[in-house]
């Protein structure tokens, strides 16, 4: 079974408006989670880390403001898309570390953002 | 910068092998991963493998590495209709989560009847 979860699975809103996509660890801890963004037929680029408790780290060129990542609790971060425009629609992942020793990160089933 | 490289489509008849193709440029890269993406759907990790090791079959999937060449090689055995989808290359400096991922572009296999 799913063990990230990603909400919502597709949004669609208007242009302006701001939008937040969650994810969640399940039954395990995340001090870490990874973003990613993905255009169509186009590869998966990170954009971020997320760092529970303290400050994301950034991938040159992503803009910090457009895109607030909060890792509050141990087991979500949240990805928030601020005054999204049409050029930010894209399928938005993220994935957090595999558990015990060096085992493959964990991806959620992404989230497809549209902006009209 | 890091940086990996696929080609963006390949064609195979069902039943034969498909061989997907990928190289790196960081040296230091020690895990390589091949994901699986399906239309409108997420990532499904299909096999890894670390830099120590020069292969891995895992059922109808052979993963090659010539470290010194930097690249990666997924071959499909008895290809199916079911295999057609965008197979990323990746990799990442430390295994588990200590960083992120970096991706191909991606292969589209096209699977012909």
């Amino acid at each position: 079974g799913a063990v990230v979860s990603q909400h919502p699975s597709w949004v669609i809103c208007k242009s302006g408006t701001s939008v937040k996509i969650e994810c969640r660890s399940l039954d395990f801890q995340a001090t870490t989670m990874f973003w990613y963004r993905q255009f169509p037929k186009q590869s998966l680029m990170l954009m971020a880390t997320s760092n529970e408790g303290s400050k994301a780290t950034y991938e040159q060129g992503v803009e910090k403001d457009k895109f607030l990542i909060n890792h509050a609790s141990l087991t979500l971060s949240t990805l928030t898309v601020t005054s999204a425009h049409p050029e930010d629609s894209s399928f938005y992942i993220c994935s957090a570390p595999g558990q015990g020793g060096n085992q493959p990160q964990h991806f959620g089933d992404g989230t497809r953002l549209s902006i009209l | 910068g890091e940086d990996v490289e696929q080609s963006l489509f390949l064609s195979v008849r069902e039943g034969d092998s498909s061989v997907i193709n990928c190289t790196y440029t960081d040296s230091s890269s020690t895990y390589l991963y091949w994901y699986k993406q399906e239309p409108g759907a997420g990532l499904q990790l299909l096999t890894y493998i670390f830099s120590n090791m020069d292969m891995k079959q895992d059922q109808r999937l052979t993963v090659l590495l010539n470290k010194k060449d930097k690249h990666l090689s997924l071959r499909i055995a008895d290809t199916q209709t079911g295999d057609s989808a965008i197979y990323f290359c990746a990799e990442s400096y430390s295994g588990g989560g200590a960083d992120g991922l970096t991706f191909g572009k991606g292969t589209h296999l096209i699977i012909q009847p």
